[in-house]
């Protein structure tokens, strides 16, 4: 199994620029999230799904969309990139019940906004 | 709104030192309570899972404890090494909806 990968590693993105943040699981895990991490403030959730067709927001979903189509992918899209989008993004799957929502995290995208 | 504290920030030790560090939360209604090691510039490393009816796991040279009526979990490190040095992690679960995750303790264990 390849876990979790997610694609790019790294990015660089003018002011207002759109993309799409790439994460896909290969264990068949119901639940998929996104993280971001900053210095100094850790890693804050952004979005979540608890399968496929359904997502919720996490403590800090401005500025970011997601969609769940299948179980195995779980895209993050900036429509309009900001500074303050400038961040490493990490994408993470889980399951339950034997999993008990162990949580499995891809190697993360670096992401600059200038 | 969970909220997660890692004490220390950081903290520089000895080859050899058996070490403690601390993790406190401010709702004990959690499915379960993840350790993860972080190297810099890398991705998150998972060491140890307490399920929320656990009082401890351990794995090799790695303890962590569990209280949640005092909502506090230890990660003991064993006979540290080099290594061991690297950023540690302690994240709350809510279930399905993600990880709430303290700020993190900084290692340096010094040869």
């Amino acid at each position: 199994n390849a876990g979790v990968t997610q694609t790019p590693k790294f990015q660089v993105l003018k002011t207002g620029q759109s993309m799409t943040l790439q994460c896909a699981q290969d264990m068949n895990h119901e639940y998929m999230s996104w993280y971001r991490q900053d210095p100094g403030m850790g890693l804050r959730l952004i979005h979540y799904s608890v399968g496929a067709g359904i997502t919720d927001q996490g403590e800090v979903p401005n500025g970011y969309n997601v969609s769940r189509s299948t179980t195995e992918d779980f895209p993050l899209r900036l429509l309009s990139a900001a500074p303050s989008q400038t961040s490493v993004y990490f994408c993470a799957s889980s399951y339950y019940p034997t999993g008990g929502y162990e949580q499995y995290f891809g190697p993360g995208t670096r992401l600059t906004v200038t | 709104k969970q909220e997660v504290t890692q004490i220390p920030a950081a903290l520089s030790v000895p080859e050899g030192e058996n070490l403690v560090l601390n993790c406190s939360f401010t709702d004990s209604a959690i499915y379960n309570l993840q350790w993860f090691r972080q190297d810099p510039g890398k991705g998150l490393t998972s060491l140890l899972l307490i399920q929320s009816s656990q009082r401890e796991q351990t794995s090799g040279r790695l303890n962590a404890s569990l209280d949640k009526s005092s909502g506090r979990s230890t990660l003991y490190i064993a006979a540290s090494q080099p290594g061991d040095s690297a950023t540690y992690l302690c994240a709350l679960g809510g279930g399905a909806d993600g990880l709430t995750f303290g700020k993190g303790t900084h290692l340096i264990i010094q040869p």
